[in-house]
């Protein structure tokens, strides 16, 4: 099982900051098959990054994604009032179990 | 517009059941393999069991194995999970949840709202 390891786990910040999250895997993840999410108090998971870097459709592209192997990141460019929340990474490079990081939180400084 | 709307959450006690149901609408259900995903109260995600097209391959986290069942009825757009001999550690949000992508490498690309299932005496 893939284990996948978030940093850092709590960022304070204001909007108009730039945001990178990382997500780290135990082994390599191939093909980029790594998903990001955004979660907010009460709500599912958004879908936001798929495939390491492609956006899913509808998210803005302040969200960008980057990264292979074992080193992943989550970019947003420039943070909106909407973006604080909580972000998942999920790894699909094996077959079932599909394993998530911790999540990272962003928060209003 | 793909909706997913689950159902069936509630108190249960230590060794009880329940069945979670997912409706689906505004997709070829038939057409997609499903799954569901907790989330323990204040926790992060965690991947619970998968289910093929026709219904006949699942897959389960460890944590489930022999205990939860998947299943699907197809004419019905509906997915289900039959919860049994529960533990106070399966209490969480349920999710049931769309996948995306090829050959069992799945993301999520659609999420319902969620059923919250507690175990507790």
């Amino acid at each position: 099982e893939i284990v996948l390891t978030q940093s850092p786990g709590t960022l304070s910040l204001s909007p108009g900051e730039r945001v990178t999250l990382s997500c780290r895997a135990s082994q390599g993840v191939s093909s980029s098959y790594l998903a990001w999410y955004q979660q907010k108090p009460g709500q599912a998971p958004r879908l936001l990054i798929y495939g390491a870097s492609s956006r899913a459709t509808g998210i803005p592209d302040r969200f960008s994604g980057s990264g292979s192997g074992t080193d992943f990141t989550l970019t947003i460019s420039r943070l909106e009032p909407e973006d604080f929340a909580v972000y998942y990474c999920q790894q699909y490079d094996t077959s079932p179990p599909w394993t998530f990081g911790q999540g990272t939180k962003v928060e209003v400084k | 517009e793909v909706q997913l709307l689950e159902s069936g959450g509630g108190l249960v006690q230590p060794g009880g059941s329940l069945r979670l149901s997912c409706a689906a609408s505004g997709f070829t259900f038939s057409s997609f393999s499903m799954t569901w995903v907790r989330q323990s109260p204040g926790e992060g995600l965690e991947w619970v069991s998968g289910i093929t097209t026709a219904g006949a391959t699942t897959y389960y986290a460890e944590s489930v194995k022999g205990r939860f069942t998947i299943s699907r009825d197809n004419s019905k757009n509906t997915l289900y999970l039959q919860l049994n001999s529960l533990r106070a550690e399966d209490t969480a949000v349920y999710y049931c949840a769309r996948p995306r992508g090829s050959g069992w490498r799945y993301y999520f690309d659609y999420w319902g709202q969620g059923t919250l299932v507690t175990v507790s005496s």
